[in-house]
């Protein structure tokens, strides 16, 4: 697998369950992002990681908890969830160069739908 | 102060046409300018990027010009195909900031 891979693509929940969004990068990179992308709306920054520590949470709510294991895996842990949080949830990666224009590397979205 | 303006919400060019997308922002501290490219199913990737010290920037059939004064840059797509319909993201980040700032992005249809 290269680029960055992300699971589930799809995912339906209820307001009551607990999911958890998975994201990989193969690139060898050390920050990573969540983003929602949500219709008609610019893609919202939520989380970044830079060598596994967070370094900017965008007043997320507290019912999105990310986890940043090492380098390579970000998760996204749900619950209680409403349903204007249905959106497509995007991971992406970059060198976390300092100083210098950081191109970030995007992953194919997670699609939630909370009913 | 941190907005990144996008123009037009969606765009309707013929093949072998100009696309022309616009951004604005208010930020002169905004020091990087990138364009990504989205398709459907896919996440957005980067297509071409400009820095405030040039005006323009071509790659291919795509050019950046900046506008400096203006606070505004645009997204150029000579002679355009079908395969170029896609959502275009205009952004801009300041410094060694991570944090880009995204448009609200332009569904750009090219007809056959």
């Amino acid at each position: 697998e290269t680029g960055v891979t992300q699971t589930p693509r799809h995912l339906v929940m209820g307001m009551t369950n607990k999911k958890s969004l998975k994201c990989e990068q193969h690139l060898g990179h050390n920050a990573m992002y969540w983003y929602k992308q949500s219709a008609k709306k610019p893609l919202e920054l939520m989380f970044v990681y830079n060598f596994k520590e967070q370094t900017e949470n965008n007043s997320v709510p507290s019912r999105f908890s990310p986890e940043c294991p090492n380098s390579s895996h970000l998760f996204l842990h749900l619950h209680t969830l409403q349903p204007e949080d249905s959106a497509l949830y995007l991971c992406a990666s970059s060198q976390g160069t300092s100083g210098a224009p950081d191109t970030q590397y995007f992953g194919p979205g997670t699609r939630l739908t909370v009913l | 102060q941190q907005q990144v303006k996008q123009s037009p919400q969606s765009l309707i060019v013929q093949k072998g046409g100009i696309s022309i997308i616009n951004c604005a922002y208010e930020n002169t501290a905004f020091d990087y300018f990138p364009w990504y490219q989205q398709f459907p199913g896919k996440g957005p990737a980067l297509l071409i990027a400009i820095r405030p010290d040039v005006s323009e920037k071509k790659e291919g059939r795509f050019t950046i010009s900046f506008n400096k004064s203006a606070k505004q840059f645009s997204l150029h797509i000579m002679d355009s195909q079908p395969g170029d319909s896609a959502t275009y993201f205009c952004a801009a980040s300041m410094g060694s900031s991570y944090k880009l700032i995204f448009g609200s992005g332009t569904r750009l249809l090219v007809r056959p």
